[in-house]
């Protein structure tokens, strides 16, 4: 069965820090990953996916599949990147979204 | 309102209460989805329903009913709920079912609390 892990519930960063939140999958067909975000007292909204192969926000993710893992690094941390940060992974036929427990970004000034 | 828009925000009802919840989209989407979000539990998808036709129910007790009148519109109804069923409830919908890297639009949720 398909499974996402993020391992940190809460990872702190100075403003200006490259930050990397952390991201593995269990999938054993073609993955499709990606990262959602949820800005406080916002709704829970896409960041990017991996076939796109884009930087949004400054951040980036780079499928790794013999690592099994879909990391989102930013290089500098903003303040307004703090943020609650979802990983999912789409499979099966009906690209069903499993989602990780989230890591709760905070970027301290 | 643009996007997905959940009704109510929040809702506190008691176990032999029925409540619904409300979830409306303005995407011209064809898929609809209810989640569950539990503290300290991943986002669960509960169903999914693709042009009105419910595709999946990932085993959820039958105390939850979902109902989809039309591609904008999706219920769930909620009938003697337990404590631990208290959650925030999502809705989501993207432009069509089973398509890979489909974008899925999330409304603000429903917190529900059941007492």
């Amino acid at each position: 069965a398909q499974r996402v892990t993020q391992p940190e519930k809460l990872l702190s960063v100075f403003k200006g820090a490259p930050v990397e939140l952390k991201c593995n999958y269990s999938y054993s067909g073609s993955p499709e990953l990606f990262w959602y975000v949820q800005y406080s007292r916002q709704r829970l909204q896409l960041l990017l996916r991996h076939i796109s192969r884009e930087s949004i926000k400054g951040f980036t993710a780079d499928l790794n599949k013999g690592e099994t893992s879909f990391h989102l690094k930013k290089p500098f941390a903003q303040e307004e990147d703090s943020a609650m940060y979802y990983c999912a992974l789409g499979s099966g036929s009906a690209r069903q979204l499993t989602f990780g427990s989230g890591t709760q970004l905070t970027v301290l000034p | 309102e643009t996007g997905v828009t959940q009704t109510p925000r929040h809702l506190v009802m008691g176990m032999t209460n029925k409540k619904s919840l409300k979830c409306e989209q303005h995407l011209g989407h064809n898929a609809m989805y209810w989640y569950k979000q539990s503290a300290k539990k991943p986002l669960e998808l509960m169903f999914v329903y693709s042009l009105e036709e419910r595709v999946e129910n990932n085993s959820v007790p039958s105390r939850f009913s979902p109902e989809c009148p039309n591609s904008s519109h999706l219920f769930l109804h909620l009938h003697t709920l337990q404590p631990e069923d208290s959650a925030l409830y999502l809705c989501a919908s993207s432009r069509e079912y089973g398509v890979r890297n489909t974008e899925a639009f999330f409304g603000q949720g429903t917190r529900l609390t059941v007492v």
